[in-house]
């Protein structure tokens, strides 16, 4: 069965960086976009960022542009987020899940919060 | 940006009833591409509808959704126990590629 398994998330300080990456198995990894979508403690949802099967297209929230890097390796299945000049706004359980647009199979979440 | 404004904020209902969720977008979503999702505490999120009225993979048929242009509606037709839960519309239509309303609470 599809598994996204989340991790890297954590406490960080403003202006900080994280990086989270998604462990993908029970599908062809290399087959399918994937994007990452993130939820504030007690919000909505907010998606940040996908990319393409082969890593040469990526697109990014306004939020996020210029400072998250997506990113992914086919060879190991994974699907990397880069968080860099992190402010308290990206405190946020950040989701992996399967595709561009329309989100059939989502991980478990990892928090990564900013906080001095 | 499409804005996607959801209605009511929060909706008190009794198992058994009949449920009706509203998300209304600032405009026109090409092809009706849009989906809900519910979402329990302390879970990601489940895609239940997409193309505004196709049930997802083992989506029980008491969820439906309607709607084209800039109106959309989520039905569940009698609420069972398990449907109490948070329930977020989503466009994936118009750039940016995606946006989500801010949620209704059902309870």
């Amino acid at each position: 069965q599809v598994q996204l398994v989340e991790s890297g998330g954590g406490l960080v300080k403003p202006g900080g960086s994280l990086r989270l990456s998604c462990a993908a198995s029970g599908f062809t990894f290399s087959d399918h976009y994937m994007s990452w979508i993130r939820q504030a403690p007690g919000k909505g949802l907010e998606w940040v960022s996908h990319i393409s099967q082969t890593g040469s297209a990526v697109y990014y929230a306004d939020s996020v542009k210029g400072r998250f890097t997506i990113s992914r390796d086919n060879a190991k299945n994974s699907l990397y987020l880069q968080m860099n000049s992190l402010t308290a706004e990206d405190t946020a359980v950040y989701y992996c899940a399967r595709g561009k647009l329309r989100f059939e199979y989502w991980g478990q979440g990892t928090l990564g919060t900013v906080s001095s | 940006e499409i804005v996607l404004t959801q209605s009511p904020g929060t909706l008190s209902l009794s198992p058994g009833e009949r449920a009706t969720l509203s998300c209304r977008a600032s405009q026109s979503i090409s092809n009706s591409y849009l989906a809900w999702y519910q979402q329990k505490l302390g879970q990601a999120p489940r895609l239940l509808i997409y193309g505004a009225s196709t049930r997802a993979t083992g989506i029980p048929d008491r969820f439906s959704g309607s709607g084209s242009g800039t109106d959309f509606t989520l039905t569940i037709s009698r609420l069972e126990p398990e449907d109490f839960a948070v329930y977020y519309c989503q466009q994936y239509g118009g750039s940016p590629p995606v946006t989500f309303g801010q949620g209704t609470r059902l309870e």
